[in-house]
């Protein structure tokens, strides 16, 4: 059975860091690129960033570009993410997802984790 | 980037009725559509991927059809378990976009 687990999320204040990470199990792990969807309170849903199967593929929204860096350690089977800079605006839950198809990083998300909730606050 | 549209924002029906979803993309995203069903509290779960194939495990009373710029998500026969909010995604080149959502009220 495919699991993901998301941590470390959890309150910071604007301009602060955090580190997500999300522990991946049940699957072939390096076969698969990994990606972060997050969601705003009460809004829609956001991709923020993949990283590609063996990791040298990286890719980010607009929005997070140059503040979030995304990186995977296939030895651990494990996700993460680097979140720099924050703002208020990146209050949200955010998702793991892993990709359904082991052929691209361009895919859709069969499998997610049920998140953690970050919020950038003073 | 690929703006995906929804509509309507919010669909009210009655156990049994069809419920007809819509989602527009901005330029063609060829047959790179899926959709998602969310509910309080939970992850998007994925019913339709490549806009017209079933994920594992989804029922065939949810159907996706559509090419280009206009899909459909069809629920034939709906139930009280189908209130939730969809989401339409495409995968035709980076950024990755969501549509903003449908809400499906259950009468």
């Amino acid at each position: 059975e495919v699991q993901l687990l998301e941590s470390g999320g959890g309150l910071v204040q604007p301009g602060g860091s955090l580190r997500l990470s999300c522990a991946a199990s049940g699957f072939t792990f390096i076969n698969y690129a990994m990606t972060w969807v997050r969601q705003a309170p009460g809004k829609g849903l956001e991709w923020v960033s993949t990283i590609g199967a063996g990791g040298g593929s990286t890719y980010y929204a607009d929005s997070v570009q140059g503040r979030f860096t995304i990186f995977r350690d296939n030895s651990r089977n494990t996700m993460s993410v680097q979140m720099d800079s924050l703002r208020t605006g990146d209050t949200a839950v955010y998702f793991c997802a892993r990709g359904l198809l082991d052929t691209t990083s361009l895919d859709v998300f069969g499998y997610w984790g049920q998140g953690t909730l970050v919020i950038v606050s003073s | 980037e690929i703006v995906l549209t929804q509509s309507p924002a919010t669909l009210s029906l009655s156990p049994g009725e069809r419920a007809t979803l819509s989602c527009r993309a901005s330029q063609s995203v060829s047959s790179y559509l899926a959709w998602y069903q969310q509910k309080p509290g939970q992850a998007p779960r994925l019913l339709i991927y490549d806009a017209s194939n079933r994920a594992s495990g989804i029922p065939a009373r949810f159907s996706g059809s559509g090419s280009g710029t206009d899909f459909t998500l069809t629920i034939s026969s709906l139930g009280p378990e189908d209130s939730a909010v969809y989401f339409c995604q495409h995968r035709r080149n980076w950024p990755i976009t969501f549509g903003q959502g449908t809400r499906l009220e259950i009468k």
